[in-house]
Order: C-alpha cells, then structure tokens, then sequence
C-alpha cells in the first residue's frame, strides 16, 4: 500500500537557522507530493506540492524537490521565523481505478522555533 | 476566501451517545472528506462523499457513519460513541476528484468521549 515516513519530532531550531524535515514515501503508480502546515488552533493549508519528477514545489520561503530515485520529498527552508512553528505534514496522492484521487499522511512533524 | 466550517470546536459526550459532526464549505465543492487526527499516527481517511447522497469507506469507517444531503454539507455521524473514539475530527473538501487537487480544511473539532 501508500505510505508516508516522516519524523515527529518535535523539531527545536533558533531563529534564523536552517530547516530540513525529511519525508521518503512508497507508492504504487506515479503519486503527486505535498506539504501541508497545521498552526496551533487551526486546520491544515496546503503549503506546496510537485506533480512530477523534479519539480521543486515553493512557498513562502520553502522548498521541496520531488526525487523519484530517492523517493523523498524533503521540505527545506533556509532561514526560519518563530511564525513558521506549526506541525508539518508530508503527503501523496494517486488516483486508484476508481477515479477518485486518494490522499495519505504522514504523522506530520512539530517545528518550534526559539528567538 | 474559501472556507470550511466545522460547527463545535470542541466537544464533550458519554459513552454510548450518538454524535453529529457538521461540516460546511461554501466553494462549490464536489469532494468532502473525514479525517482523524491523532498523535504519532497522523491523518486517518474515514468517509468521503464526490456528489450529494454518494459516500465511500475510507480506511477506517468502522463505529462511524455519514450523510450528505446537500452538496455544501457533510455530516459524520457516531452510531454510539466510545471512548477510543476520542479524537480531533477534521473536514476538508476538494473541488475535483484528480490527481494533485488541493484539499481545503476546516479547523477541526477536539472530541472526548467520556
């Protein structure tokens, strides 16, 4: 089946430091990938997504390249705020024979960033 | 702006109860979606629906049922609450049905099942 591997965390960073959260997937079919971002009290917002082997999806700041060979879909970003500390949700979708496009998760990881 | 509401923020009901989680979008959205959250296991697809009256089983359907009766509404229902049931309940919708389409989430409603 579909499945998603990513850290919980939490994920502890000052200001201004540099940002990877590791995200490897396995998938039948050619999926399309995700980041979601969850803020405390809120529900999830789409943050980028890549459709095809190397896209690099971006986003305020954020970037993640799509890498088929290494089935990864890592969320970078070079310089984090203490805005950016939130939950973070790596995600695919394929569409089965049914036609009706079927998302995964992953158990999302906590970033909190410290001034 | 795009909005999917959930009626409760939070929720407090006894076992055995029977529970109504309301969730509304106002975008015209064909796909409506349940999910449960929970922590070290992420998101969990229990019920979607792609057209008024239609719903399929997600992966974890069992203790919970739903209905959509009007293309803006989608309504989980707990048949008899449980305590494992205990869980923050999030709604989102799509506008197609394809690959790569963007879900849209409500802010969720933190249920406990005492």
């Amino acid at each position: 089946g579909n499945s998603v591997t990513q850290m919980e965390g939490p994920v502890t960073l000052s200001e201004e430091a540099f940002l990877t959260i590791n995200c490897t997937y396995t998938a039948t079919g050619y999926p399309s990938l995700f980041w979601y971002v969850q803020y405390p009290g809120e529900g999830l917002q789409l943050l980028l997504k890549a459709t095809k082997a190397d896209d690099k999806g971006s986003n305020k700041g954020f970037e993640a390249t799509y890498r088929k060979e290494t089935t990864s879909f890592h969320l970078e970003k070079g310089s984090v705020q203490v805005s950016d500390s939130a939950v973070y949700f790596c995600a695919l979708s394929v569409l089965p024979s049914g036609g009706y496009q079927k998302v995964t998760f992953g158990i999302g990881t906590k970033l909190q960033v410290i001034p | 702006d795009v909005k999917v509401t959930q009626s409760s923020r939070y929720l407090v009901k006894r076992t055995g109860e029977k529970v109504f989680l309301e969730c509304v979008q106002d975008m015209d959205h064909e796909n409506m979606f349940w999910y449960r959250q929970d922590p070290g296991l992420g998101l969990r697809l229990i019920y979607f629906s792609y057209d008024v009256k239609m719903k399929e089983k997600g992966d974890i359907p069992e203790g919970y049922s739903v209905s959509r009766e009007k293309k803006e509404r989608f309504s989980l229902i707990l048949e008899s609450a449980s305590t494992n049931q205990t869980s923050m309940y999030l709604c989102a919708s799509s506008f197609h049905r394809g690959l790569g389409e963007k879900l849209f989430f409500g802010s969720g409603t933190q249920l406990s099942v005492l």
